[in-house]
């Protein structure tokens, strides 16, 4: 089955800095890359996601990029700000099989932005 | 409703005893699934349901855990006999179809003692 390994498992930046979150993962056949933002006491929230036809994908102050060769993707969040702080997962699925649609996490990320 | 509710919020239950967690799905979602929390951990996967075919049942921990789902609507999960290892926050998330992203709700807090 699909693997997913997230790095760093923290991550504290100064207010403005830029953060970035990577993760691997394992079965070439995954096609899908959701990344999650979960703030205490709530369950996650769908922030960005990636297919694997495009290798970069922006939203704002957030951007995915992928590398399929590589089987890793990375979050990158710009001009970060104190309200980003959350526990951060990526995920990855297959495009078929039995396992399609069902989503691998990663361990997460705590991102802390201090003021 | 607009989001996918859970139900209770949270439940503190003696060991031994069997709980039942419930979930809404958004409406029209295909797709409902369940997931486990642990404190400070990831979220790892117990069971999944895609429209009427049969469940993945492959991420279930134990003959313990159970799950129903009603058609294309209100899920439970049921523990029993319940062990102070199965404390954790179980969310559920459901989505319009597979390899779509999933909206989760905000997850039932079990405690047990």
């Amino acid at each position: 089955g699909e693997n997913v390994e997230q790095h760093p498992s923290t991550l504290s930046v100064q207010e403005g800095d830029s953060a970035v979150i990577k993760c691997t993962y394992s079965d070439s056949a995954s096609n899908y890359f959701p990344w999650y933002k979960q703030e205490l006491g709530k369950g996650p929230q769908l922030i960005i996601d990636i297919r694997s036809n495009v290798g970069e994908k922006k939203d704002q102050r957030i951007a995915v990029t992928l590398n399929k060769t590589a089987k890793h993707f990375s979050l990158h969040i710009t001009e970060t700000q104190p309200e980003d702080s959350a526990v951060y997962f990526c995920a990855a699925t297959p495009r078929g099989g039995t396992s399609y649609g069902k989503l691998t996490f990663g361990q997460g990320t705590i991102l802390t932005v201090h003021p | 409703g607009a989001g996918v509710s859970q139900s209770p919020s949270n439940k503190v239950t003696e060991k031994g005893k069997d709980v039942e967690l419930r979930c809404d799905p958004i409406s029209g979602h295909t797709a409902l699934y369940w997931y486990r929390q642990r404190l400070g951990q990831g979220l790892e996967f117990l069971i999944y349901f895609q429209g009427n075919s049969a469940p993945d049942k492959s991420g279930l921990p134990s003959d313990r855990f159970s799950a129903e789902r009603t058609g294309e609507s209100v899920s439970t999960l049921t523990i029993q006999r319940t062990q102070q290892e199965d404390s954790a926050v179980y969310l559920c998330a459901s989505s319009y179809g597979q390899g779509a992203g999933y909206t989760f709700g905000s997850g039932t807090r079990l405690t047990v003692v």
